[in-house]
């Protein structure tokens, strides 16, 4: 079965230095890969996917993540971190579409 | 365009009683899921819809939980009894289909059970 791991539930940055989010996923086929952000009280928010079109995919703020298949990662990475990058994330993967499996998520701090 | 709408946001029942919630998918979506997140946690599968048909309920614990998906738009999440357990956050979410799996996601209804 399909899973997803997320290496530290908590993550812990000062403003400005670089975000390192680690994923991985155990697949027998590639499978599309998603990062959401979830703030405080809000639902799951589309950071960025991959779709198997180009294996270093940009999201939205200044979020990207690198697809490397040798590793099974998908590990989401912002040089700067700001105050409002604060939040819950989740690395999910879905092989054929059919739904989302989701890892168990990493809180991220962000001390000024 | 309006993003998926649930209602309501909270919910606090005591056990026993019954709940339910309700959810309205983005225009076109066909896909609609409902998933499950306790505290700590990802977000679980409980249940996905393809228009009308429940394509995936294997999650879905039917002795307490039902769902039904009318004209294959808005969707209903019940709950009855509620148990302790239950104590949870329901996200609904929509998608257009396809192979990505990409999902749109709702707020969530925050159910706590007393």
């Amino acid at each position: 079965a399909q899973s997803v791991t997320q290496l530290g539930s908590h993550v812990s940055v000062s403003e400005g230095a670089l975000v390192l989010l680690r994923c991985n996923y155990s697949s027998s086929v590639p499978p599309y890969l998603f990062w959401y952000v979830q703030y405080p009280n809000q639902g799951l928010q589309l950071l960025l996917k991959y779709t198997s079109a180009a294996t270093l995919v940009k999201g939205i703020n200044g979020f990207e993540a690198e697809f490397k298949k040798s590793e099974t990662s998908f590990h989401l990475t912002k040089p700067s971190a700001h105050m409002s990058d604060a939040a819950e994330y989740f690395c999910a993967a879905s092989e054929y579409g059919n739904k989302l499996v989701f890892g168990a998520g990493t809180i991220l701090r962000v001390k000024s | 365009e309006a993003g998926v709408v649930q209602s309501p946001r909270y919910k606090i029942i005591e056990k026993k009683q019954p709940v339910a919630f309700w959810c309205n998918p983005i225009s076109g979506h066909n896909t609609l899921y409902w998933y499950l997140q306790n505290l700590g946690q990802g977000p679980e599968l409980l249940i996905r819809y393809e228009n009308e048909e429940a394509v995936d309920d294997s999650q879905l614990p039917k002795d307490r939980f039902s769902a039904e998906r009318l004209k294959g738009v808005d969707s209903t999440l019940k709950i009855q009894p509620a148990e302790l357990g239950d104590s949870a956050v329901y996200l609904c979410a929509s998608s257009l289909g396809g192979r990505s799996g990409e999902a749109f996601f709702g707020q969530g209804t925050r159910l706590t059970v007393v």
